[in-house]
């Protein structure tokens, strides 16, 4: 199984940008990446995911290096609800199997 | 509509004892998925089911562990024989046909004495 690699914690300002680092130097060409994260004493929720493009949605943005081997989780604008652990996953086309690994804990300062 | 939902939230059980754990998808969700969270952990892969394909087991960490899913609906994670080790959160996700957007239950919290 592809292997992410994320800092264990990271910190930002209320209302100000946000980009989480992972790195999948391993990540082959049919792995798809995807971002959930986990508020506290709650089950993680679906963020975003891609393949190669850059992805947006209404929680967030996806950057995909050009050579996949790294990603950024990018939060326009961190509120305090958005403090969370943020997990980057690989998931192979044709399986469903997600291995989660430690993620990013993101504490936000108001 | 309702979410994922699971039963008990928490289990306190002796070791050596047998346990199950349920969780109820969403309605309509075809492929089901089984996690556990240690304590400051990440979630550890469990058993993922899809429609009416055999399950994916290859995260189930000892044969005392299995799970099954009754009728496309609701499934059972069940603990035989329980150790302390086994004392997690057990996380329940279900998600549409083949979709990347997984909704996860509150966690069924296991602990044996």
């Amino acid at each position: 199984d592809a292997k992410t690699t994320q800092p264990n914690s990271m910190e930002s300002n209320e209302e100000e940008p946000v980009h989480l680092p992972c790195n999948h130097s391993t990540i082959s060409g049919t792995d798809y990446i995807h971002w959930y994260r986990q508020l506290p004493s709650q089950g993680p929720e679906y963020v975003i995911h891609g393949l190669t493009s850059n992805v947006n949605n209404r929680m967030a943005s996806l950057a995909i290096a050009e050579d996949r081997k790294s990603s950024t989780l990018i939060l326009h604008r961190a509120t305090l609800r958005d403090a969370a652990v943020y997990y980057c996953i690989l998931r192979s086309s044709g399986t469903y199997k997600y291995i989660f690994g430690t993620g990013t804990r993101l504490k936000v300062l108001a | 509509g309702a979410g994922v939902s699971q039963s008990p939230s928490n289990k306190v059980t002796e070791k050596g004892k047998d346990v199950e754990l349920r969780c109820d998808p969403i309605s309509g969700h075809t492929a089901l998925y089984w996690y556990r969270q240690s304590l400051g952990q990440g979630l550890e892969f469990l058993i993922y089911f899809q429609g009416n394909s055999a399950p994916d087991k290859s995260g189930l960490p000892s044969d005392r562990f299995s799970a099954e899913r009754t009728g496309g609906s609701v499934s059972t994670l069940t603990i035989q024989r329980t150790q302390q080790e086994d004392s997690a959160v057990y996380l329940c996700a279900s998600s549409p046909d083949y979709s990347d957007e997984q909704y996860f239950g509150p966690g069924t919290r296991l602990t044996v004495t």
